[in-house]
């Protein structure tokens, strides 16, 4: 029984270059979720996938972020010009029927700004 | 939107004792659930309780819905139950998806 996966766990990236996460959610499980988690605080909701159509993004997710699930299974978030502000824990979750509502989350990658 | 506090927001025990972990929300919601976040970032899922109570091991929760906590027991506890507890909640009226997470509660466990 495999758990959601992220890759990569740990990125240090210098402030303008372009990041990508990638997210596998848990086998057969149609909705995804990213949220985003600062030092001290709870995750904060980002965006959420059904299958392959993103149906809702936070205001957090400014244009620098882009999210996408191609093929209804694996997502990536990929974060342009990145700033220090974006250093921050980004965790993925998935979730099916019958309990649509209970979210499994992710290890997470860990971003560091430079 | 759905406001989510929790407290305390630290707690030092010592191996054995038994404490009591509290989530008040805002407004109505149709799922709350609990979790552990490891010293490695992981979110663990103990529970999912938008109602009632349920229990596991040495761990219980409690959800009274109408009026707007739950709560989150840990008896004899152990080192290794150190970590942060979420809770976290969606809101009946809103977003039917998107989790609201409150600030935690930091659980220190010494020998």
């Amino acid at each position: 029984d495999t758990g959601v996966s992220q890759n990569p766990r740990h990125k240090i990236t210098k402030r303008g270059q372009n990041v990508t996460f990638r997210c596998d959610p848990i086998s057969e499980h149609n909705r995804l979720y990213w949220y985003r988690q600062t030092l001290g605080q709870g995750p904060e909701f980002l965006t959420y996938f059904q299958n392959e159509a993103q149906l809702e993004k936070s205001r957090l997710l400014s244009d620098r972020f882009s999210a996408e699930r191609p093929k209804g299974s694996f997502s990536t978030l990929e974060i342009q010009r990145t700033e220090q502000g974006d250093s921050a824990m980004y965790l993925c979750a998935s979730s099916t029927p019958p309990s649509w509502d209970e979210q499994f989350f992710g290890p997470g990658t860990r971003l560091t700004v430079l | 939107g759905i406001q989510v506090e929790q407290s305390p927001p630290d707690l030092i025990l010592q191996e054995g004792a038994n404490s009591t972990l509290r989530c008040n929300f805002s407004d109505s919601v149709n799922n709350l659930q609990w979790f552990h976040q490891n010293p490695w970032g992981q979110l663990i899922n103990l529970f999912y309780i938008p109602s009632g109570t349920k229990q596991n091991g040495r761990l219980s929760a409690t959800t009274v819905a109408t009026e707007r906590y739950s709560l989150l027991y840990i008896s004899s506890s152990q080192t290794t139950d150190s970590g942060v507890y979420f809770c976290a909640v969606k809101n009946s009226g809103g977003s039917n998806y998107k989790l609201t997470f409150g600030k935690g509660t930091l659980l220190t466990v010494n020998p």
